[in-house]
């Protein structure tokens, strides 16, 4: 089974500076999607950014880049110039891309970002 | 709709009735999904429809979870003789056909048992 592991609950940052958090994964699965996403308190989950498994470049979102370690199975987010906004519920999660049926994203427990004034 | 819309947004009932949840997923997207959430957790899931039929229902906790998706739309959670320990946000996903990956989430609903 799939397992996504956040280490660190609890994030805090400054207005405009850069804050990475982490994310590992474990699957024997060499085909898959990871993905992070953003719930604040509305409590809708919004995508953030997207990393398929095959492609060695790091996806980048504006602000928003990832570091994707394919062997280490490691999937950190860097926000960089960080805003009040940004301050949420983040959550790591794996999709498995191809076969079966099985097509369900697996979450962390997420880190609470506070992003400070 | 333009977005997955869930009601009730909140819903407090006592121990031992039973609830339904409902959920209109996004025009077109023949995926759905339930996850529940505990207070501080990750998103668990509990079942996964490809159409009408739910394609895999591994995460339902036990017998007193249920849900449907008659026509192929809308989906109904129904959980009878609730406990306590099924409180918690309930949230609706949908899924473009494709294998892309991305989730669209509703913004759940949240079950108080008493």
């Amino acid at each position: 089974a799939q397992t996504v592991t956040q280490s660190q609950p609890e994030m805090s940052v400054q207005e405009a500076e850069t804050v990475t958090l982490s994310c590992t994964y474990d699957t024997s699965e060499s085909d898959y999607y990871l993905f992070w996403y953003k719930q604040p308190p509305s409590r809708q989950m919004i995508l953030v950014i997207r990393q398929e498994a095959y492609k060695q470049q790091n996806a980048t979102e504006n602000r928003f880049s990832v570091n994707f370690q394919k062997a280490a199975k490691s999937f950190s987010l860097k926000i960089s110039d960080s805003q009040l906004g940004d301050a949420a519920m983040y959550f790591c999660a794996y999709y498995r891309r191809s076969g079966g049926s099985n097509y369900k994203l697996t979450f962390g427990k997420g880190t609470l970002l506070t992003v400070n004034p | 709709g333009a977005g997955v819309s869930q009601t009730p947004s909140n819903k407090v009932t006592e121990k031992g009735k039973y609830v339904e949840l409902r959920c209109d997923p996004i025009s077109g997207h023949t995926a759905l999904y339930w996850y529940r959430q505990s207070l501080g957790q990750g998103p668990e899931f509990l079942i996964y429809f490809q159409g009408t039929g739910a394609a895999d229902d591994s995460g339902l906790p036990n017998d007193r979870f249920f849900a449907v998706r008659p026509e192929g739309s809308v989906s109904t959670l129904k959980i009878q003789r609730t406990e306590r320990g099924d409180s918690a946000v309930y949230l609706c996903a949908s899924r473009a056909p494709g294998i892309t990956g991305e989730l669209f989430f509703g913004e759940g609903s949240r079950l108080t048992v008493l």
